[in-house]
C-alpha cells in the first residue's frame, strides 16, 4: 500500500518555507525522500532510519516519527532549484546488515513550485 | 559510470502486442525495481527483485511479468499490451540506502 503524502501541491516564493508530510499504515524501518524534475528521473535526497539516523541533503531536513509511521520534509529558505515533485518512499524491510533490500513503495508525490 | 540504463526510451505499441523493457545496472547492486508513473498516482511498484534469483510482486503486477536475468539485468514484459498500460516506466537499483533510477521508458499503447 502506498504511503499518503500531503499536501498534493505547494506554491512558494523564493525564501519561503514548506513542509511536506508522509504517512503510512505499515510499520516502517526507513523513510526515503526523492525529488523529480520535469522529464527526469527521481533523485535521492535523504533517508531516515529507524532509530534516528539520517543521511542526505545539506539544506533539507526531515523528521521520522516511528510510532506514528509518519515523516515530514522541511524545505527552508526555498530556492528556485527546489521546484519539482517530491516523493516519500517507505521501506518495511529491517536492515540486517546485508545488501539485499525489499519493497520500496512511494507516495503519490507533492508538486512544489517556487517563484521568484 | 552509466548507472541504470533503460531501453527503449520511447515505444508505441498496438493493443495486444507484446514487448520487453530492458534494464541494466553497472553498480553491482543486489536489488532492482520496476515502477510505473502516471499523473496523480505517483510511482507505483510493479515488481521487484531483492537479489539475483528472486522476484516479488509489488502493488500493480497484473499484466506484467519480470525476469532477473543475472545480477545486472532486470526485464519487464508486457505479454498483451492494453491502453491502461500507457505510462512512463522507471527501473531502479539499490545496493545501499539510496536507490538509483534509470531515465525512464515512455510507453504508449494505442
Amino acid at each position: 500500500q502506498q504511503p499518503v503524502q500531503s499536501p498534493q501541491a505547494v506554491i512558494l516564493r523564493e525564501g519561503e518555507d514548506a513542509v511536506i508530510n508522509c504517512s503510512s499504515s505499515k510499520a516502517l524501518y526507513s523513510v526515503h525522500w526523492y525529488r523529480q524534475k520535469h522529464g527526469e528521473a527521481p533523485v535521492f535526497l535523504m533517508i531516515l532510519l529507524k532509530g534516528g539516523e539520517q543521511k542526505g541533503h545539506e539544506k533539507i531536513s526531515a523528521s521520522f516519527n516511528e510510532k506514528k509511521q509518519q515523516s515530514s520534509l522541511y524545505l527552508t529558505a526555498s530556492q528556485l532549484s527546489y521546484s519539482g515533485t517530491y516523493f516519500c518512499g517507505t521501506d518495511s524491510t529491517p536492515y540486517a546488515g546485508g545488501t539485499s533490500y525489499g519493497k520500496l513503495t512511494f507516495g503519490q508525490g507533492t508538486i512544489l513550485t517556487v517563484h521568484p | 559510470n552509466a548507472g541504470v540504463t533503460q531501453t527503449p526510451k520511447f515505444q508505441v505499441l498496438k493493443t495486444g502486442q507484446s514487448m520487453t523493457l530492458q534494464c541494466a545496472q553497472d553498480m553491482n547492486h543486489n536489488s532492482m525495481y520496476w515502477y510505473r508513473q502516471d499523473p496523480g498516482m505517483g510511482l507505483r511498484l510493479i515488481y521487484y527483485s531483492a537479489s539475483e534469483g528472486t522476484t516479488d510482486k509489488g502493488e500493480v503486477p497484473n499484466g506484467y511479468n519480470v525476469s532477473r536475468l543475472n545480477k545486472r539485468e532486470f526485464s519487464l514484459r508486457l505479454e498483451s499490451a492494453a491502453p491502461s498500460q500507457t505510462s512512463v516506466y522507471f527501473c531502479a537499483s539499490r545496493g545501499g540506502t539510496e536507490a538509483f533510477f534509470g531515465q525512464g521508458t515512455r510507453l504508449t499503447v494505442v
